[in-house]
């Protein structure tokens, strides 16, 4: 059974610019939702896709966007980026709103 | 709005010491509560979780945490330390209803002394 998995492990961007990041979920999971881990604190949750379909939000702006494909596979996508979205960024698999299970996180830094 | 509380950023334990790491929630509705831990640059993994079956709950690697509604807590514990247990150690909580996010505190560094 493959765990969860995440694109790339490290990126380095600078202010203004966009990225997008890659999250393969647990085999059998449908669900995936995104944490946002700033340095020395803990996961603030972004948002959540279950079935292709955004599942609640949390309190973070529109340039946060995400994507969830037929596979169940998740893109989180952050535009206009500023130094503030430096952080490690979490994907997380269930089954519906079972157990999540963590990827290894994708630490984003911006200059 | 549910919140968590984790007393204690940073806990200094000997090896084959207990170790004791305080975690008190906020819920309006009755909430699944779960403990995870973070080695350094790693993601999260999940030690155990409540969910309402029974109020003393054993995980993984020795740990174990007990429910308690009145004091509206959820302490982990592990009655002997080793070395490879440090790490960040992070109290979540989730409702059982709505939106199924999960709710974590700001974390407690577990150190463990030879």
């Amino acid at each position: 059974e493959t765990g969860v998995t995440q694109s790339p492990t490290h990126l380095i961007k600078t202010r203004g610019q966009q990225v997008t990041l890659r999250c393969s979920s647990q085999s059998g999971h449908n669900t995936v939702s995104w944490y946002q881990q700033a340095l020395g604190q803990g996961p603030q949750f972004i948002f959540q896709y279950y079935r292709e379909e955004e599942n609640g939000r949390g309190n973070f702006p529109p340039r946060f966007s995400g994507l969830q494909f037929p596979n169940y596979s998740s893109e989180l996508n952050v535009n206009a980026l500023e130094l503030d979205d430096s952080a490690l960024y979490l994907c997380a698999s269930s089954w519906g709103s079972e157990t999540q299970y963590f990827g290894p996180g994708t630490r984003l830094l911006v200059l | 709005a549910q919140s968590v509380t984790q007393l204690g950023s940073h806990v200094s334990v000997s090896e084959g010491a207990l170790v004791l790491l305080r975690c008190n929630y906020s819920s309006s509705v009755p909430p699944y509560l779960f403990w995870y831990v973070q080695y350094p640059n790693q993601g999260l993994q999940l030690l155990l979780k409540y969910t309402s079956a029974a109020t003393l709950v054993k995980g993984i690697n020795g740990f174990e945490a007990e429910f308690k509604k009145s004091e509206t807590s959820f302490h982990l514990t592990k009655p002997s330390a080793h070395m490879s247990d440090a790490a960040e150690y992070f109290c979540a909580v989730r409702p059982d209803t709505g939106r199924r996010a999960l709710t974590f505190g700001s974390g407690t560094r577990l150190q463990v002394q030879p």
